[in-house]
């Protein structure tokens, strides 16, 4: 099955600074990589995915890269802000019965400092 | 818009005793339904996953079980709790379709005393 690993699990940075997390994945047939912001206690809600088939997306502060190849995808969050203070959790799919089942990396729990 | 709701919040419960948590999606039709479990500190661990009515896969062989009864409806159980089912459920839905993205409810959070 699928495993993916994800890096570092703690990322402190001062506000305005960039933050960046990885993740590998080890199934060459994963091809849906969502990112998920996990606040305290609080559901994970999607902040951005790609698509095996393109290699970047950008959404405003956040971006995510993907490198097929090398089987690794990032998350970079620019201009932090003491908001981003959460966990964050990378994810890979792949098809299989029907449904999209998706395998998590173990969280890199972000501190945004002022 | 689409919703999806879960209960109890939080629920603590004796070892050997039953466990019944349920999800509703509204807003939507014929959704892919999850269960999902999150151990304190970790990543999520998808338990069941269901892609129709009375379509229950399971991915991790366990003391839990589930059920879809309705189209909207999604059911995980148990007849005797473990103390290592402690921790924190978590429902989501995606829409039918290649790499759908999933959606998550507020999650119940389970101690077993």
């Amino acid at each position: 099955g699928e495993n993916v690993e994800q890096h570092p699990s703690t990322l402190s940075v001062q506000e305005g600074d960039s933050a960046v997390i990885k993740c590998t994945y080890s199934d060459s047939a994963s091809n849906y990589f969502p990112w998920y912001k996990q606040e305290l206690g609080k559901r994970p809600q999607l902040i951005i995915d790609i698509r095996s088939n393109v290699g970047e997306k950008k959404d405003q502060r956040i971006a995510v890269t993907l490198n097929k190849t090398a089987k690794h995808f990032s998350l970079h969050i620019t201009e932090t802000q003491p908001e981003d203070s959460a966990v964050y959790f990378c994810a890979a799919s792949g098809v299989t019965g029907g449904g999209n089942k998706l395998t998590f990396g173990t969280g890199t729990q972000l501190k945004v400092e002022l | 818009s689409q919703t999806i709701h879960q209960w109890p919040a939080t629920l603590v419960q004796p070892v050997g005793s039953p466990l019944s948590l349920e999800c509703t999606v509204e807003g939507t039709s014929n959704p892919n339904l999850y269960w999902y479990r999150q151990a304190a500190g970790r990543g999520l661990q998808l338990l069941f996953y269901s892609v129709g009515i009375g379509q229950i896969s399971s991915e991790v062989p366990q003391n839990l079980s589930a059920s879809r009864p309705q189209d909207r409806q999604f059911i995980l159980s148990s007849k005797k709790l473990l103390l290592s089912d402690s921790g924190f459920y978590l429902c989501a839905w995606s829409t039918k379709g290649i790499n759908q993205p999933q959606h998550f409810g507020d999650g119940t959070r389970l101690s077993i005393l």
